[in-house]
């Protein structure tokens, strides 16, 4: 009974491939977000999605593409992936934009080699 | 430029004692300031918040300082417990998102 589910877990790819990570939540939240865990640790706010519309777009490169069929799925999307893009991707939801009460999923752990 | 900062990479505490975990912020304009606890193979989970008029803030063991002048908060633990042992990030709310510390694990021994 998972509220904020993704899959895969664990994730690892050849340079140059493409690949998708999906997120759903049954929270009934409107926002939806995607984080990236850099090497230095650091959870860096990637996209955010209200109802379906793209809120935040944090200086990412065009290679990744957010998805938003309806307001419960945000998958993310990665063209051409490359080293520097392993990293352990995290979503949430929160009820509405500007509230604090993240709910996070477990993360997927990409692995670019 | 990382506006929430985690100094602290881990912290080792005595069963019984208090944890101290810090976290210093440059943007004044963060309303809300708040810690989430993770464990290994696991998301982040909410722990605490603080509102920025406030100063203190407590809920059972835990309790959160935030010294707006000095752009600092803390999470006392007091007693820490076993349990207790994961990576906790500071976070700050500002410009409809959360922006996050860099962790700090905290190992807790018997």
């Amino acid at each position: 009974d998972t509220a904020v589910s993704q899959t895969p877990k664990y994730l690892v790819t050849q340079m140059g491939n493409d690949k998708s990570i999906k997120c759903e939540q049954n929270l009934g939240h409107d926002t939806m977000y995607w984080y990236k865990q850099d090497s230095k640790k650091f959870l860096k706010i990637m996209f955010s999605y209200n109802n379906k519309e793209l809120i935040i777009n944090e200086t990412v490169p065009n290679r990744f593409s957010p998805k938003s069929p309806d307001k419960a799925h945000l998958n993310l999307h990665i063209n051409s992936l490359e080293l520097g893009d392993s990293a352990v991707y995290f979503c949430a939801s929160s009820p509405t934009t500007g509230t604090y009460g993240y709910t996070f999923g477990s993360g997927t752990r990409l692995t670019v080699v | 430029d990382q506006q929430v900062k985690q100094n602290s990479p881990s912290l080792s505490v005595q069963e019984g004692r208090i944890s101290i975990l810090n976290c210093d912020y440059t943007n004044s304009m963060f309303d809300y300031f708040l810690w989430y606890k993770k464990y290994p193979a696991e998301g982040p989970t909410f722990l605490i918040s603080i509102s920025s008029i406030k100063d203190k803030n407590e809920d059972g063991r835990f309790t959160v300082f935030l010294n707006k002048s000095a752009k600092h908060l803390s999470l006392h633990i007091v007693p820490s417990q076993p349990g207790d042992s994961a990576v906790y990030f500071c976070a700050a709310r500002g410009a409809q998102k959360l922006v996050f510390g860099q962790g700090t694990r905290l190992t807790i021994n018997p």
